[in-house]
């Protein structure tokens, strides 16, 4: 069965600083990997998907994630972060057994930016 | 474009009152469709999903149930809520041919 684990519940940091977030997967063959962004109250808005080819995948809003077979890793990294980057993340796993596609969610990492 | 709409944004229900969340696509043909539950700190938990109209099915077993009346609306629904059920709701779709979600806004449900 697929899973993902996001380690930090919780992160902090200075607007203007880089921001790494982790994420770690669980899968018997080659994944499809999703990471979402979710504001307060709002639904999850896709930020960028792996699939095959280049390990290091460009999304929206000037996010990127590095897909790392050996370490079963899919963080999401960004150089510099603004105030508006507050939000839930959440990384996930897909898999499409036939006609549909089921993805898995991890419990996802809130950022908190401070000036 | 593709529009995915979803309603109420917020709902307040009695124990054991009925329940209905609508959740409508634009500009496509034959989604995927699916319903989540969102939990604090646990994540997003597929309840169902369908492929085609009248074509559901349930990923865990519990008090809700889904239909797909039409190709691009899919309906979560309640006979008799219970305070578990609180919760946020998330509709989502996906293309056969494109992989990843688009999520409606949300219906936060709280069950008193």
């Amino acid at each position: 069965a697929q899973s993902v684990t996001q380690p930090d519940i919780h992160i902090t940091v200075s607007e203007g600083a880089s921001l790494e977030l982790r994420c770690n997967y669980s899968y018997g063959a080659t994944p499809y990997l999703f990471w979402y962004v979710q504001s307060p109250g709002q639904g999850l808005q896709l930020l960028l998907k792996y699939f095959s080819g280049d390990t290091l995948v460009q999304g929206i809003k000037g996010f990127e994630a590095e897909f790392k077979r050996s370490q079963s890793s899919f963080n999401l990294r960004k150089p510099s972060v603004h105030w508006s980057d507050a939000a839930e993340y959440f990384c996930a796993v897909g898999a499409f057994p036939g006609g549909y596609q089921k993805v898995t969610f991890g419990t996802g990492t809130k950022l908190q930016v401070i000036p | 474009s593709q529009t995915i709409h979803q309603w109420p944004a917020t709902l307040v229900q009695p124990v054991g009152s009925p329940l209905s969340l609508e959740c409508t696509v634009e500009g496509t043909s034959n989604p995927n469709l699916y319903w989540y539950r969102q939990a604090a700190g646990r994540g997003l938990q597929l309840l169902f999903y369908s492929v085609g109209i009248g074509q559901i099915s349930s990923e865990v077993p519990q008090n809700l149930s889904a239909s797909r009346p039409q190709d691009r609306q899919f309906i979560l629904s309640s006979k008799k809520l219970l305070l578990s059920d609180s919760g946020f709701y998330l509709c989502a779709w996906s293309a056969s041919d494109n992989y990843g979600y688009t999520f409606g806004s949300g219906t936060r449900l709280t069950v008193v």
